[in-house]
């Protein structure tokens, strides 16, 4: 089945500075990436689509300059999380759907990255 | 906008009992319904999905049903085990492309006792 690999599992990096999370399509080709943030005990809530080649789009409230969303070949999408702050803390999670998927066959998830913003 | 409540937001199910997971969804475009289990830190996984061609879709202790009309669709899971012990997402979406984003409920946390 689809596949998604989502690196780095987990990252702890000061404030101020930026964190790339990257989500690979290991088995098919992802034309269209979601990303999501989750906190604790909440659900997934979408920051922005992806497609390869164009600009993301990115949901009412998100910043586009925080949330740097690059999605240069269909099977490699990265976030980049630009001068972190601890309330940009969060579980970051993608998932992606490619050309060949059945209809009903849902997104596949990355593994998500757990940042902790000290 | 587009919205999806789910309840109830915990659940507690005595192990071989049944549990259901309720969603209502706002756009009456949507046409798609996933559910997914996510175990703690882990990613979600796709557990069964319904269209909305579709009243009711089973498989083995899972099923879930779609009232169209009312924009309701529930998940139930039958002869609960603890491995069921999860979060449960159910999301709407439309469309067939797969450029349509899913719009997620609360989530629930089921808790089945041993």
């Amino acid at each position: 089945g689809a596949v998604v690999s989502q690196h780095p599992s987990w990252v702890i990096c000061k404030s101020g500075t930026s964190v790339k999370i990257e989500c690979r399509s290991l088995d098919f080709q992802a034309t269209t990436m979601f990303w999501y943030r989750q906190f604790p005990k909440q659900s997934l809530m979408l920051m922005a689509t992806s497609n390869e080649g164009s600009k993301a789009t990115y949901e009412q409230g998100v910043e586009k300059d925080k949330f740097l969303i690059n999605h240069a070949s269909l099977t490699l999408s990265t976030l980049t999380v630009t001068s972190a702050h601890p309330e940009d803390s969060s579980f970051y999670i993608c998932s992606a759907r490619g050309f060949e998927d059945r209809p009903s066959s849902g997104y596949t998830f990355g593994s998500g990255t757990r940042l902790t913003v000290v | 906008g587009e919205n999806v409540e789910q309840h109830p937001s915990t659940l507690s199910v005595q192990e071989g009992d049944s549990a259901v997971i309720k969603c209502t969804y706002s756009d009456s475009a949507s046409n798609y319904f996933p559910w997914y289990k996510q175990e703690l830190g882990k990613r979600p996984q796709l557990i069964i999905d319904i269209r909305s061609n579709v009243g009711e879709k089973k498989d083995q202790r899972i099923a879930v049903t779609l009232n169209k009309t009312a924009k309701h669709f529930s998940l139930h899971i039958t002869e609960t085990q603890p491995e069921d012990s999860a979060v449960y997402f159910c999301a709407a979406s439309k469309g067939t492309s797969g450029t349509y984003k899913y719009i997620f409920g609360t989530g629930t946390r089921l808790k089945v006792l041993a």
